[in-house]
């Protein structure tokens, strides 16, 4: 069965400054998708960055990115220029057939 | 276009009585999962539609849980009888195609179930 690893359970960051969250991940399957998804309070969880195993480059969006390093089994998301609407609960998933496996979510703070 | 929409947003029962929780996916996606996320725990798949057929129902926890999707449209979660375990915040969402492993899900700003 896939398993979906978050260490850390909250982190903080300065607005402007830059954040890393960890996701560690475990399964038998050499093709996948990864997922981080953020749930701001009160709202509904939306995608931030998708990676697909099969690519080696490292996904981007603005600034969000994520290093992937599919050998040790781990997907991290790096937020650079962080904002204060970047605070969220921010989960990270890993697609199977028919769903996502979740990891226990990191609480991200944005402080002023 | 409306999203996923979920109702109600929060539900209080007593143990032992029955609850509805009703999903209405985005217009036309074929894919409808369930998700439950239990005393600030990981998210946990419950299961999941394609159309109005389950595809995958590995995650419901027991016989007391019940989900239909009528037509291929909404979708309703029935729990008979509440145990107090099962309250949580319970997640719909929803996915264009069927068999788009790498597509985004859509999700729904959950349904808040508490059991006293």
């Amino acid at each position: 069965a896939q398993t979906v690893t978050q260490s850390q359970p909250e982190m903080s960051v300065q607005e402007a400054e830059t954040v890393t969250l960890s996701c560690t991940y475990d399964t038998s399957e050499s093709d996948y998708y990864l997922f981080w998804y953020k749930q701001p309070p009160s709202r509904q969880m939306i995608l931030v960055i998708r990676q697909e195993a099969y690519k080696q480059q490292n996904a981007t969006e603005n600034r969000f990115s994520v290093n992937f390093q599919k050998a040790a089994k781990s997907f991290s998301l790096k937020i650079s220029d962080s904002q204060l609407g970047d605070a969220a609960m921010y989960f990270c998933a890993y697609r199977r057939k028919t769903g996502l496996t979740f990891g226990e979510g990191t609480q991200l703070t944005v402080n002023p | 276009e409306a999203g996923v929409t979920q109702f109600p947003s929060h539900s209080v029962i007593e143990k032992g009585q029955t609850v509805t929780l009703r999903c209405d996916p985005i217009s036309g996606h074929d894919n409808l999962y369930w998700y439950r996320r239990v005393m600030g725990k990981e998210i946990k798949f419950l299961l999941h539609f394609v159309k109005e057929s389950k595809q995958d129902e590995s995650g419901m926890p027991n016989n007391r849980f019940l989900a239909e999707r009528t037509g291929g449209t909404y979708s309703t979660l029935k729990v008979q009888p509440a145990e107090l375990e099962d309250s949580g915040v319970y997640f719909c969402a929803s996915s264009p195609r069927a068999g788009d492993v790498g597509g985004e899900l859509f999700f729904g700003e959950g349904s808040r179930l508490t059991v006293l």
